[in-house]
C-alpha cells in the first residue's frame, strides 16, 4: 500500500524557516517524480514544487521560487521542502504527492506563519 | 501561465441525478487534465487522469471527457458519498494549475 506521511509543520514567525518531510513507502520511491501542493484554509489547491525521480530537476511557481527548495533522499525514501523567508500568505496545509498524475497524496501538514 | 476556469462554483444534486463539472483552459492542454475529489478534512483523491482515464478503484459512475481547452467530469447517478469538493488540474505546462473548485452537495 502506497503511503505518504508528512511531518515538520507548525507555527513559525514571518521571515523564518521551516523544513517539511514526507516519508514514502509502498512503492519504489526512486522511480517517481514527486511534488508538493498546498491549500490555504478554506481555499483551493496550489502547486508548490516538483522534483524529478533522481533529484536533478526541480520546478517551482513564481510565488515560491527563490524561497522554497524541494529535495529528496532516495536512500531514505523521503521528500523534503525547505521553506525560507516565510510569509503570512504561505499559511496552508502542505501535501506531498506522487507525480506526474498526483495519484497518491499524504494526509497533509499545517504550516501557520504568524507573529 | 495556463488559467483553469472551473464551473460551476457550487452544485446541489438529488440522489441518482447526473451532474457535470466543466474546466476550460486558457490554451490547449492536450488532454493533460486530471480530476480530484476532496472530502472535508481529507486530502484530494485522484478520480480521472489524461482527461478520460478512470483511476483504479474509482466507481464507474465517474467519467471524464474533453480535448483541447474544454474538459468535463460527469457523475452518472449522484450518491451520498459523492458530496465534496472537486478540482481539475492541468499538467501540460509548468506551473501546474488547478481549477478553483466545485462544491457538490446533496439536495
Amino acid at each position: 500500500e502506497v503511503q505518504l506521511v508528512e511531518s515538520g509543520g507548525g507555527l513559525v514567525q514571518p521571515g523564518r524557516s521551516l523544513k517539511l518531510s514526507c516519508a514514502a513507502s509502498g512503492f519504489t520511491f526512486s522511480s517517481f517524480p514527486m511534488a508538493w501542493v498546498r491549500q490555504a484554509p478554506k481555499k483551493g489547491l496550489e502547486w508548490v514544487a516538483s522534483i524529478s525521480s533522481g533529484g536533478g530537476g526541480t520546478y517551482y511557481p513564481d510565488s515560491v521560487k527563490g524561497r522554497f527548495t524541494i529535495s529528496r533522499d532516495n536512500a531514505k525514501s523521503t521528500l523534503y521542502l525547505q521553506m525560507d523567508s516565510l510569509r503570512s500568505e504561505d499559511t496552508a496545509s502542505y501535501y506531498c504527492a506522487r507525480y506526474t498524475t498526483l495519484d497518491y497524496w499524504g494526509q497533509g501538514v499545517m504550516v501557520t506563519v504568524s507573529s | 501561465d495556463i488559467q483553469m476556469t472551473q464551473s460551476p462554483a457550487s452544485l446541489s444534486a438529488s440522489l441518482g441525478e447526473t451532474i457535470s463539472i466543466e474546466c476550460r483552459a486558457s490554451e490547449d492542454i492536450y488532454s493533460n487534465l486530471a480530476w480530484y475529489q476532496q472530502k472535508s478534512g481529507k486530502s484530494p483523491q485522484l478520480l480521472i487522469y489524461a482527461a478520460n482515464r478512470l483511476q483504479d478503484g474509482v466507481p464507474s459512475r465517474f467519467s471524464g471527457s474533453g480535448s483541447g481547452t474544454q474538459y468535463s467530469l460527469k457523475i452518472s447517478g449522484m450518491q451520498p458519498e459523492d458530496e465534496g469538493d472537486y478540482f481539475c488540474l492541468q499538467g501540460s505546462k509548468f506551473p501546474l494549475t488547478f481549477g478553483s473548485g466545485t462544491k457538490l452537495e446533496i439536495k
